[in-house]
């Protein structure tokens, strides 16, 4: 059972243009909410991470937004540089006290940006 | 900060053989340690949570004697692919987590082929 369900699939977009990768889950106790980005051969590499207390979180080029009464959370990638041209993960956790936080990832997008 | 490695990055071994791949955390102490398998074009899959000086947590259907894990110090777990078979060909990462942050840092992963 998926418990965090990406979409698109893929997505081609121009250099500097917008690029937007949503995500939804269906775990209500889901407390932590990172955007992951991989390039091929390569670990994942966390970029955002979002609480549901807070509906946007901005770092540099990368925005979350989260939608609690939807259950949904989105990647927004500014300016989008053919450096970007990865594989996005979305994934949450429940984070209990004192650590082993086990996140449930989603499939991955893969974002092409051309120039 | 946050730097986590592997080693190897990537090993060839004959089927019926044992490896063992080593993650490492390289600025930071983790108590708490993840190992995935990850298949071309597919989303990570976790296989067990490694907590320094106690026994891993297995996923579902991950076989425990198969994937031995170690978490011997706070910077150091190791996963050991005993009598490794084709089908264990796959990329193995690894993740760390930083304290209480929740936040996981990946390493760049191991690249497995049995022969």
């Amino acid at each position: 059972q998926q418990q965090v369900k990406q979409s698109p699939q893929s997505l081609i977009v121009q250099k500097g243009g917008i690029s937007i990768i949503n995500c939804a889950y269906e775990n209500t106790a889901f407390d932590y909410f990172p955007w992951y980005q991989q390039f091929p051969g390569k670990g994942p590499a966390l970029l955002i991470a979002i609480r549901p207390d807070v509906s946007e979180k901005k770092e540099g080029r990368f925005t979350i937004s989260f939608n609690k009464s939807a259950k949904q959370f989105s990647l927004h990638i500014m300016d989008s540089q053919p450096g970007d041209s990865a594989t996005y993960f979305c994934a949450a956790s429940n984070t209990p006290p004192g650590g082993n936080n086990r996140l449930a990832f989603g499939k991955g997008n893969q974002v092409v940006v051309i120039p | 900060g946050a730097v986590v490695s592997q080693h190897p990055s990537w090993v060839i071994c004959k089927s019926g053989t044992s490896v063992k791949i080593e993650c490492r955390s390289l600025d930071f102490q983790a108590t708490t340690m993840f190992w995935y398998r990850q298949f071309p074009k597919q989303s990570l899959m976790l296989m067990a949570t490694s907590n320094e000086g106690s026994k891993a947590t297995y996923e579902q259907g991950v076989e425990k004697d198969k994937f031995l894990i170690n978490h011997a110090s706070l910077t150091l777990s190791t996963l050991t692919v005993t009598s490794a078979h084709p089908e264990d060909s796959s990329f193995y990462i690894c993740s760390a987590e930083q304290g209480q942050s929740y936040e996981q840092y990946f390493g760049p992963g191991t690249r497995l082929t049995v022969t």
